[in-house]
């Protein structure tokens, strides 16, 4: 059974660039969550999802940061345009209603802005 | 604002030696506790503490949670260098926003041979 699906595993870009990541959840989990992940910082929760529908951003660092959800099997996290300081590892993970505790992390994006 | 802080940032142990990690916790209608493994990648599940005093346990890691006085621990026995990696501790609080975790900063576990 395939776990959390991310990609790409790793981008590097240029300050002033369009990223785009990409999550596909377990099948038949109710729940998505996007996470960011740096030294300073831990790891901190940046929006998350139930049922397609987004129920709290306020992780959100600013309006550069926006996630869609168009499907129950796809997620996408974008940041336009980049900055150094977006540099982080990026995780997708996923969990099911009655058991949202228990996430399932995917492999993470590691995103370097130059 | 949900607040988790854990104890100690770092650890560097020998293999047989026993830890215990800290975690300790600030959240608004506290619903649950939970720890998490992160090797090379990406976090795993380790355990989940809703109630007091009930020990939780798997193998040479256990796991215990005080509501009153907003902590919990971590004891790993007889290490092993594959006890190796950051452990994490996450509160989930009620509220509106009842799926959200709150992470600590993790606690980085070395143990050598």
């Amino acid at each position: 059974d395939a776990g959390v699906i991310q990609s790409p595993r790793h981008e590097v870009t240029e300050m002033g660039q369009e990223v785009t990541l990409r999550c596909k959840p377990i099948s038949g989990h109710d729940y998505l969550f996007w996470y960011r992940q740096t030294m300073m910082r831990g790891l901190e929760l940046l929006i998350y999802f139930n049922n397609n529908v987004p129920i709290d951003d306020s992780g959100m660092p600013e309006d550069r940061f926006s996630a869609k959800m168009p499907n129950a099997s796809f997620s996408t996290l974008k940041i336009q345009p980049s900055e150094p300081r977006d540099s982080a590892v990026y995780f997708c993970a996923s969990s099911l209603l009655d058991r949202m505790e228990t996430q399932y992390f995917g492999p993470g994006t590691r995103l370097l802005v130059l | 604002e949900d607040k988790v802080v854990q104890s100690p940032l770092s650890l560097v142990v020998h293999e047989g030696d026993t830890v215990t990690l800290n975690c300790s916790y600030e959240v608004t209608n506290f619903r649950s506790l939970l720890w998490y493994k992160q090797e090379k990648k990406a976090p795993t599940f380790l355990f989940m503490l809703t109630s007091s005093g009930i020990e939780k346990k798997s193998g040479r890691l256990s796991s215990i949670l005080d509501k009153k006085e907003l902590f919990s621990i971590l004891n790993i026995t007889a290490t092993q260098t594959g006890d190796s990696a950051i452990y994490l501790c996450a509160v989930r609080g009620g509220g509106t926003s009842y799926g959200k975790l709150t992470f600590g900063q993790g606690t980085i576990l070395t143990v050598h041979p």
